[in-house]
Parts: C-alpha cells; structure tokens; sequence
C-alpha cells in the first residue's frame, strides 16, 4: 500500500522560512517529487529527488532520506506569492508517475 | 510556445450521463497522465497513455477509459457518472523519459 503524510495547514511570516515535513510508506520507491498549487490553478513542478540529502534551487531546497521515508521542502525569504498548496508525491514504479499526498496548505501572512 | 491544454474548462452533467475531456500536450511531449483531484486533496494517477497506448493504470474502475492519438492529443472518457466523480480533472504530459510533468488547467466537473 501507499501511505503519504503531511501535516495539512501550516502559517508563516512573510520574510521567514518555513519546513514543510512528508513522511511516506510506501511499496516500492524511485524518488520523490514537490510540486507546488495555488488555489483553482494545476500543480506546477519544484524538485524531485533520488539520492539522499539536501538540493537547492533558489529559495527552495527539498530533503530527502531514504532510510527514514522522509522528506521535506524548505522556502526561505517567504513571500505572500508562496502562500499555496505544497504537494509531496512518490515516484514507486519508476516510471515518474507520482502518488501524490493530501499536500499541505501554506498561508504567508504580512 | 503553448503549454498545456485541456477543454472544456467546466462541465455539468447528471448522474448516468458520457463525458469527453480533452487534452493537448506541451510542444515536444509524447506522454499524456491523466489525473482526478477531489476537492482538498491531492490529485490521483487515472491512467498513462504513450505512442496510443495505455502504458500505465491506477485504481480507477473500466467506467474511466482512455484514448491517445497520432498527434499525442489525448480523451478521457467517463461513462455512467456518479455525484463521486466530481472533481477536477488534470492532464499532465512529459517526454518519456524525463520527470518533470507539467500540468494543464484542468477541467472542473460536476456531477447533479
């Protein structure tokens, strides 16, 4: 079976970073994707790891460790632009068909 | 260079009635996915059609079917519709070997 987990609102500042945490079981595993979804629009690509550790892109890095089915995205510098939802999704097949999670809705406030 | 695609933007049936979404891949892609997203949920994998066939299928019953053709341009079809199929439908198309997909507009359809 497939299990994705992570947390379903979370607040920040405009200006601070947050951490948005994803925890998966799941049979079989290839990788793991981030997307990002603003409200009414389709999800748009930020990363997809495959080896363990931390890779960055701009104001956004994802972190991943295999061992412990654990990821997570970090944004810094948050703008109110970032207030979205954040899906974290797994790739188990290998085909890079991804088993998205319920994502998690970020709010930036001023 | 457009993104991409899908028609119709909305969409109302009724219970029991055929519906035909339409998807138009990005320039240069190959694959068409086609996605159901529930309302405050995360979008879940329909079916995945490569050079016209049906390459890859998720949890979804024979109601949902599915057609690729020459031009990469996709359909899905949804026969007997239930009040459950109500969603947002999203087509993602990417070249075959490659991860990033990108994700059209959707289709938002709802079901009376």
């Amino acid at each position: 079976g497939q299990n994705i987990d992570q947390p379903t609102e979370m607040t920040a500042t405009e200006g601070a970073i947050v951490q948005i945490n994803c925890t998966y079981q799941t049979s079989g595993f290839n990788g793991l994707f981030w997307y990002q979804q603003h409200a009414g629009e389709a999800p748009t690509f930020l990363s997809y790891n495959v080896l363990d550790g931390l890779e960055e892109k701009g104001r956004f890095s994802s972190f991943l460790s295999r061992s412990k089915g654990y990821s997570y995205l970090l944004l810094k510098e948050l703008q109110m632009k970032d207030s979205a939802s954040y899906l974290c999704a797994v790739d188990s097949g290998g085909s890079y068909i991804p088993t998205f999670g319920r994502g998690t809705s970020l709010i930036v406030h001023p | 260079d457009a993104g991409v695609t899908q028609s119709p933007t909305h969409l109302i049936k009724t219970r029991g009635q055929q519906v035909t979404l339409r998807c138009s891949p990005k320039s240069g892609h190959d694959t068409v996915s086609w996605y159901q997203q529930a309302l405050g949920q995360g979008p879940q994998f329909i079916f995945q059609y490569y050079e016209e066939e049906e390459r890859q299928r998720g949890n979804f019953p024979d109601r949902f079917s599915g057609h690729q053709f020459p031009n990469y341009s996709s359909e899905l079809n949804v026969n007997a519709l239930l009040l459950g199929d109500s969603a947002l439908y999203l087509c993602a198309s990417s070249r075959a070997t490659r991860n990033e997909q990108f994700f059209g507009p959707g289709t938002r359809l709802t079901v009376l």
